[in-house]
């Protein structure tokens, strides 16, 4: 079935440090969104890529869709505490937009200050 | 907007009752999705509606699981009877879905379910 392959499961890291969680999936995705869940939280969204070989921006964060569409990364450069939480992928397969995003397993991220 | 609304927030029952967890999407929205989160599966989505109407109800684990969206302004999520198995957290969310455009999820807070 389809599925959405996400690493590390945890990461720790020094404040200060960078981060990158990876997300595979084993079908091309029309489309992928990240979200963050603070512990004992919802997820939250943070961004949505859709064209093949995008890149986009949100401060110390980075996230990048692969060409095959079907791998997407998130980095976030200089950790701080405030990025503590499990970021999830989410993708939407098939060609077209079918409304049923599946989520990865989550990377757990600690940052020890 | 007070946005996605969920209820109760915890429940603890015992094994073999009814449960049913609650849902008022976002007013405007017209695409709701519920979701449970475990630590050993992660976040599974269960069944996920479009104009009230089911879509995809394959992630229903068994009969024991019942969704209905009677309006565009609720959702039940029924479990009965309820096994200790079950216990996870029960997260409703709500997307406007504009034709084959992607559904970005607003998640409600969840229900924290504990069966004995």
């Amino acid at each position: 079935g389809q599925q959405v392959m996400q690493i590390p499961q945890y990461q720790h890291v020094q404040e200060g440090e960078d981060f990158t969680t990876y997300c595979n999936s084993s079908t091309t995705l029309s489309n992928i969104q990240w979200y963050k869940q603070r512990p004992g939280g919802h997820p939250v969204f943070l961004i949505q890529l859709v064209k093949s070989g995008e890149v986009k921006k949100q401060k110390r964060l980075t996230f990048q869709f692969g060409e095959a569409k079907k791998n997407s990364s998130l980095h976030i450069t200089a950790t701080q505490t405030t990025d503590v939480g499990t970021y999830f992928c989410a993708g939407d397969h098939g060609s077209s937009n079918t409304g049923k995003l599946i989520f990865g397993q989550g990377t757990t991220l600690q940052v020890k200050p | 907007d007070a946005g996605v609304i969920q209820s109760p927030r915890h429940e603890v029952t015992e094994m073999g009752q009814e449960v049913t967890l609650r849902c008022k999407p976002i007013s405007g929205h017209n695409s709701l999705f519920w979701y449970r989160q475990t630590m050993m599966r992660g976040l599974e989505l269960l069944i996920y509606f479009n104009n009230n109407v089911p879509i995809d109800d394959s992630g229903m684990p068994e009969d024991r699981f019942s969704a209905k969206m009677p309006n565009a302004s609720f959702s039940t999520l029924k479990i009965q009877p309820s096994e200790p198995r079950d216990s996870a957290v029960y997260f409703c969310a709500s997307s406007l879905r504009a034709g084959a455009g992607a559904n970005v999820l607003t998640f409600g807070a969840g229900s924290r379910l504990t069966v004995l």
